[in-house]
């Protein structure tokens, strides 16, 4: 149980286009997910907090409007690099917290999303 | 949220106990410590997570001294698929509960 997708798992773009990243959680709810990013040899940076049916929250020093982040379901959420450009290629990580979960704030990461931008 | 220190980078011989140690000097009184571990190019896995004085689970035990300032990840006879990133966490709550990443330690086990 408490499974987490990504889709895709890896894309390769040209610069100036979009690239849409999906978060679902497989086999449980979950009313807050969350999107990282992850540079080579670094650790996770949090960009956002996706909150279903609210708009998300941007840590500081992320262009949400760079960044769209759309949390439709209690199973799905989506993050649109828009107008991508080389610097954002990066590792994105999604992980979602189960609203019946036991263990606190246990948040469970989906696999990543490699994307390259020519 | 609390600050946690760790040590960047650890080796250990496959077959020894490998225990890593956090500091978290400012931790509140409803903060947990949760420990994740991650493989190169993936999302990382929740281990461990405790309050206070010990926790065992069928990977890992936690050790939290009375004070809560720091807490000791140990793994038992570690092998070559045990090096990764380990990262020690203290999400607070009240903010989103988020979680935060520190640097980690890169554990690098040995043959």
């Amino acid at each position: 149980g408490a499974v987490v997708s990504q889709h895709p798992s890896w894309v390769i773009c040209k610069s100036g286009t979009s690239v849409k990243i999906e978060c679902r959680s497989l086999d449980f709810q979950a009313t807050t997910m969350f999107w990282y990013r992850q540079f080579p040899k670094q650790s996770l940076m949090l960009m956002a907090t996706s909150n279903e049916g609210s708009k998300a929250t941007y840590e500081q020093g992320v262009e949400k409007d760079k960044f769209l982040i759309n949390h439709a379901s209690l199973t799905l959420s989506t993050l649109t690099v828009t107008s991508a450009h080389p610097e954002d290629s990066s590792f994105y990580i999604c992980s979602a917290r189960d609203i019946a979960g036991v263990i606190y704030n246990e948040q469970f990461f989906g696999p990543g999303t490699r994307l390259t931008v020519l | 949220l609390a600050k946690t220190t760790q040590p960047i980078s650890m080796d250990s011989y496959e077959g020894q106990e490998v225990n890593i140690t956090c500091s978290h000097n400012n931790i509140a009184t409803n903060d947990y410590i949760t420990w994740y571990q991650q493989f190169p190019s993936q999302g990382p896995r929740f281990i461990i997570q405790g309050y206070k004085t010990k926790v065992t689970n069928e990977v890992a035990s936690l050790f939290i001294p009375a004070d809560r300032k720091s807490s000791t990840l140990s793994l038992p006879r570690v092998s070559l698929s045990d090096t990764a990133v380990y990262y020690c966490l203290v999400p607070a709550r009240g903010r989103d509960d988020k979680i935060i990443f520190g640097k980690g330690t890169r554990l690098h086990i040995l043959p």
